[in-house]
């Protein structure tokens, strides 16, 4: 099943923070997220293992709520670069990853 | 550098004509994975090999074949395209011992237009 992402979309001026959810019906192991430019490939950010484990890059950073199943993205002092799709993706004990709907981010001078 | 390499970047063909999507990749990852995505849509996996053994969806139609003749490539084939079958085809890799849980690399992604 597909994770569900919140919100759909945001729009935010440089230098704001914003924060997507992800929340899954099913027992999750892995969630990975990822940002997609238009017309661009994804772009791997981060992964999160089960353990409640927050992992940082730069001024993205995650967290993972095992026993609520959810995932949370945190974009602090956003940055003109930020805009993009953002993918979650989940994995239970399986190879593969589910994309969540995606969040679109528009960051505005 | 490593990478993941989609040929061609753009490919249009006709309604029901055979077309075929190539992906190589130089990391020698064991996992490789052919996803297609529609506009403003997530990318929705098609099927995956693990070394030789190949895994399709279940909702995958019988009109996407896939071949993987080494570590390198992988080809996706579909046979009779329909409207419907417009998208982005992306191909990722990542590497063995649970694939689930490593980082996937993604290929630039082939546009397939059907007239």
């Amino acid at each position: 099943q597909q994770p569900v992402q919140s919100p759909q979309a945001v729009i935010l001026r440089e230098g704001e923070d914003a924060v997507i959810n992800c929340s899954s019906s099913k027992a999750l192991y892995s969630v990975h997220w990822y940002r997609q430019k238009h017309g661009e490939a994804p772009v791997f950010l981060m992964i999160l293992l089960k353990g409640g484990e927050q992992k940082g890059h730069e001024k993205i950073s995650a967290s993972f709520n095992e026993k609520k199943q959810q995932s949370s993205l945190y974009l602090t002092a956003s940055q003109l670069s930020y805009s993009g799709t953002y993918f979650c993706g989940t994995s239970g004990s399986a190879r593969q990853l589910t994309f969540g709907s995606g969040t679109q981010l528009t960051v505005l001078p | 550098d490593a990478m993941v390499i989609q040929n061609p970047r753009y490919q249009v063909t006709q309604f029901g004509k055979p077309v075929t999507l190539s992906c190589s990749q130089t990391l020698n990852h064991n996992v490789m994975y052919w996803y297609q995505q529609k506009s403003s849509q997530a990318p929705k996996l098609l099927f995956h090999y693990y070394d030789k053994d190949f895994n399709n969806e279940a909702d995958t139609p019988d009109n996407f074949q896939s071949r993987r003749p080494n570590t390198s490539f992988c080809f996706l084939d579909i046979r009779s395209p329909g409207l419907g079958d417009a998208a982005m085809y992306l191909c990722a890799t990542s590497r063995t011992a649970g694939a689930g849980h490593n980082e996937q690399f993604f290929g630039p992604g082939t546009r397939l237009t059907v007239l």
